[in-house]
């Protein structure tokens, strides 16, 4: 069963960089047509997509966050990572790592989640 | 980009039926597939249906999913309300370069 795991630090300053990384286990990373991306969810708000990488290295970012977003990922430790610059207290929020298809003959879902780690901005 | 909306709530007794929409802003609903996801709180969404009318293994019958060209909308209807089915509830589709999530409809079985 794939597994999905976020980690990285709970607690980052205003104007700071956030870096998370995501471990994924349970199956083949490199080798598949699925998309691996980062969601967040503000308290008691909504989802919203930040990007998606896929295992060759292409990305795609959210246009209202796409200017302080990257995702890259490793293939041989079976991770990818989100930093996200300039952090404000309105990024503070829950972030999800997820497996997702893109067409292309693999299901069009968000079908495996890690389980999310909040992370706040505040000084 | 395009936006999903859908109603901050909906709500309905134990046994009956109801119907959360979620409308595409620009470009049509049947150009790319729809999916919806349950999120009970403090933890991660899951998939109830996707590719806009499909449904995952363990999921019930009683979860349901179309679209509507003419309203350029997708629906999900949950028949047989159960209190579990409590919930926040999102839709999401995408286009070549962004994946969009709906602002989630807070389900309250009465």
């Amino acid at each position: 069963q794939l597994q999905l795991q976020e980690s990285g630090p709970g607690l980052v300053k205003p104007s700071e960089t956030l870096s998370l990384t995501c471990t994924v286990s349970g199956g083949s990373f490199s080798r598949s047509s699925y998309y691996w991306a980062w969601i967040r969810q503000p308290p008691g708000k909504g989802l919203e997509w930040i990007g998606t990488i896929f295992y060759s290295g292409s990305t795609y970012y959210s246009p209202s966050l796409k200017s302080r977003v990257t995702i890259s990922v490793d293939t041989s430790t079976n991770h990818f990572s989100l930093k996200l610059t300039s952090v404000t207290a309105a990024d503070t929020a829950v972030y999800y790592c997820a497996r997702h298809g893109w067409g292309g003959g693999t299901k069009d879902a968000f079908d495996f989640w890690g389980q999310g780690t909040m992370v706040t901005v505040s000084s | 980009n395009f936006m999903l909306t859908q109603p901050l709530s909906v709500s309905g007794s134990p046994g009956k039926t109801v119907t959360i929409s979620c409308t595409r802003s620009s470009g049509s609903i049947a150009s790319n597939y729809v999916q919806w996801y349950q999120q009970r709180p403090g933890s991660a969404p899951t998939t109830v249906i996707y590719e806009d009318n499909q449904r995952p293994s363990g999921v019930p019958d009683r979860f349901s999913g179309s679209i509507d060209s003419s309203s350029n909308s997708a629906s999900l209807i949950i028949s047989g309300l159960k209190s579990e089915d409590e919930a926040d509830y999102y839709c999401q589709s995408y286009d070549s370069s962004n994946q969009v999530f709906g602002g989630g409809t807070k389900l309250t079985v009465l």
